[in-house]
This record gives C-alpha cells, sequence and structure tokens, in this order.
C-alpha cells in the first residue's frame, strides 16, 4: 500500500524558515516524481513544486521560486520541502503528493501538514 | 500558464440525482486532465486520469470525458460519500494548474 507521511509544519513568523518532509513506502519511489501541493485555508489546491526521478529536473511555481527549495533522498525515501522567507500568503496546508508513472497527475497524496505564518 | 475554470462553482443536488461538472482549459490540452475528490478536512484523492480512465477502486458511477479544451465529469447517482469538492488539473505542461474546484452540496 502506498503511503506518504507528511511532517514539518508549525508556527513561523514573516521571514522565517521551514522544512517539510514527506516519508514514502509502499513503492519504487525511484521511478516516480514527487511535488509538493498546497492548500490554503478555505481556497483550492496550488501546485508548489515538483522534483523528477534522480532529482534530473526540478519546478517551481512562480510564488514559492527563489524561497523554496525542493529536494528527495532515495536512501531515505523522502522528500524535502525548504521554505525560507516565508510570507503570511504561504499560510496552508501542504500536501506531498507522488505522480503517475509517467505523467504529472498526482496519484497518491500525504495527509498533509499546515504551515501559519504570522507574527 | 493554462488557466482551469470550472462550472458551476456550487451544485445543491440530492442523493440519487445525476450530476455534470465541466472544466475549460484555456488552450488545448488534448486529454492531459486529472479530476479529484476532496472531503472536508481529507487530502485529495485521484479519480480520473487522461480525461476519462478511472483510477482503480473508483465506482463506476463516476465518469470523465472531453480532450482540446472541454471536459466534463458525470456522477450517475449522487451516493452520500459524493457530497464533497471536485478539482480538475491540467498535466499537459508546466506549470500544472487545477481548477477553482467544485463544491457539491445536499439540497
Amino acid at each position: 500500500e502506498v503511503q506518504l507521511v507528511d511532517s514539518g509544519g508549525g508556527l513561523v513568523k514573516p521571514g522565517g524558515s521551514l522544512r517539510l518532509s514527506c516519508a514514502a513506502s509502499g513503492f519504487t519511489f525511484n521511478d516516480y516524481s514527487m511535488s509538493w501541493v498546497r492548500q490554503a485555508p478555505g481556497r483550492g489546491l496550488e501546485w508548489v513544486s515538483l522534483v523528477t526521478t534522480g532529482s534530473n529536473y526540478i519546478y517551481y511555481a512562480d510564488s514559492v521560486k527563489g524561497r523554496f527549495t525542493i529536494s528527495r533522498d532515495p536512501a531515505k525515501k523522502s522528500v524535502y520541502l525548504q521554505m525560507n522567507s516565508l510570507r503570511a500568503e504561504d499560510t496552508a496546508v501542504y500536501y506531498c503528493a507522488r505522480t503517475g508513472r509517467v505523467a504529472e497527475y498526482f496519484q497518491h497524496w500525504g495527509q498533509g501538514t499546515l504551515v501559519t505564518v504570522s507574527s | 500558464d493554462i488557466q482551469m475554470t470550472q462550472s458551476p462553482s456550487t451544485l445543491s443536488a440530492s442523493v440519487g440525482d445525476g450530476v455534470t461538472i465541466t472544466c475549460r482549459a484555456s488552450q488545448r490540452i488534448s486529454t492531459w486532465l486529472a479530476w479529484y475528490q476532496q472531503r472536508p478536512g481529507k487530502a485529495p484523492k485521484l479519480l480520473i486520469s487522461q480525461a476519462g480512465s478511472l483510477e482503480s477502486g473508483v465506482p463506476a458511477r463516476f465518469s470523465g470525458s472531453g480532450s482540446g479544451t472541454e471536459f466534463t465529469l458525470t456522477i450517475s447517482s449522487l451516493q452520500s460519500d459524493d457530497f464533497a469538492t471536485y478539482y480538475c488539473q491540467q498535466y499537459k505542461t508546466y506549470p500544472w494548474t487545477f481548477g477553482q474546484g467544485t463544491k457539491v452540496e445536499i439540497k
């Protein structure tokens, strides 16, 4: 069974940093791209970042480019999102998601971790 | 960026009703479209990929169709579990974008 467990969320002040983690199990981690998708309170889904297999390609939404860094560790079967220079508008539930085998739809999702940026 | 627009934003229906949600893309995306269901407080769940391919375990009352710029998600006979918010997503090209969501609520 595919499982994605998100962690690392919390309350942080504007301008602060946070690192999210996603632990994966139940599938061959190296065969799939991994992504982060967020959802601000009461709002819709927003794709944030994606890392392909082998970390060969990395993509970011314009709203986080230059502030967030995605990475993956095959040995730990984990993906991370380093978030710097956080803003109030980054407040959201952040979901880790695994893509399909050869296409970037989001086939499996973590439970989400809440990031609150507030002074 | 490709903009995805869903209609309606909210839909009121009763158990047993058939409902259809529409998703329009701002440019042609062939059939590179997915549909998700999200219940309150829960993570989204993939229902359909490639515009019409039902994910394993998803009930057959869900179906998707369309290509190019116009797509539909149909629920043939609403069950109580189906009252949720539904999102479309294009995956033809980066950045991957979602529709704003359609909330299906109980009439």
